[in-house]
């Protein structure tokens, strides 16, 4: 059964890169499913889409990110991964890993990113 | 502020039924695309409730349902349970803004 873990740093400081790892458990990365997304969640804010990969390389981000993200596929690793650069306050959030596969259907249970210094 | 509108929160005694409604545009919702809903539980990962309009995937119990018409949709909860307590997010493809877009969320709160 596919399973998700997000890892990566909890205190980021500003203006800094940030860079997230979600290992996928189960199956191959490349098969796991349609897309593998990134999603994240402010504290006391609703849930925000960063971004997808499609498992043959295609990506689409929130326009709103776009000049900040990078999502790519690490399949020696079976690992997809997210990073973010130049930092601020307002990246603070709950970041999530999960498959689209009609729908998000399985989460990683989400790591927490602070940005401060 | 959210492409799709929730209301903030919504309530309901244990056994009542309660209805939270996602609105959208003819960007969204009204341009055929289709709308899911996720349930975000203190403490856990969201979890997907309904998929592709209306679909319960394995193992959530048919007291949650869902429609979608026109620029809206709709997720109804009946035989309210102290355990639905949390965050429902609708979600769908908004082809404006090229983005997948939440609801803002509806807080349940079971009295």
């Amino acid at each position: 059964q596919l399973q998700l873990q997000e890892s990566g740093p909890v205190v980021v400081k500003p203006s800094e890169t940030l860079s997230l790892t979600c290992t996928v458990s189960g199956v191959s990365v490349t098969s796991a499913g349609n897309h593998l997304e990134w999603i994240r969640q402010a504290p006391g804010k609703g849930l925000e889409w960063i971004g997808n990969i499609h498992p043959g390389g295609r990506t689409s981000f929130n326009p709103s990110l776009k000049s900040r993200v990078t999502i790519s596929v690490d399949t020696s690793s079976n690992q997809f991964s997210l990073t973010m650069t130049s930092v601020t306050a307002t990246d603070t959030a709950l970041y999530y890993c999960a498959r689209n596969s009609s729908g998000l259907d399985i989460w990683g249970p989400g790591t927490m990113v602070t940005v401060s210094s | 502020q959210s492409v799709l509108t929730q209301p903030p929160s919504v309530s309901g005694a244990p056994g009542q039924s309660v209805t939270i409604s996602c609105t959208g545009t003819t960007s969204n919702i009204g341009a055929g695309y289709n709308v899911h809903w996720y349930q975000h539980l203190p403490g856990r990962a969201p979890k997907l409730l309904i998929y592709i309009n209306h679909n319960r995937p394995s193992g959530v119990p048919d007291r949650f349902s869902a429609s979608k018409s026109g620029t809206s949709a709709s997720l109804a909860i009946t035989g309210l349970q102290a355990e639905d307590e949390g965050d429902y997010y609708c979600q769908a493809y908004d082809r404006s803004l090229t983005v997948w877009v939440f609801g803002g969320g509806t807080k349940l709160t079971v009295l």
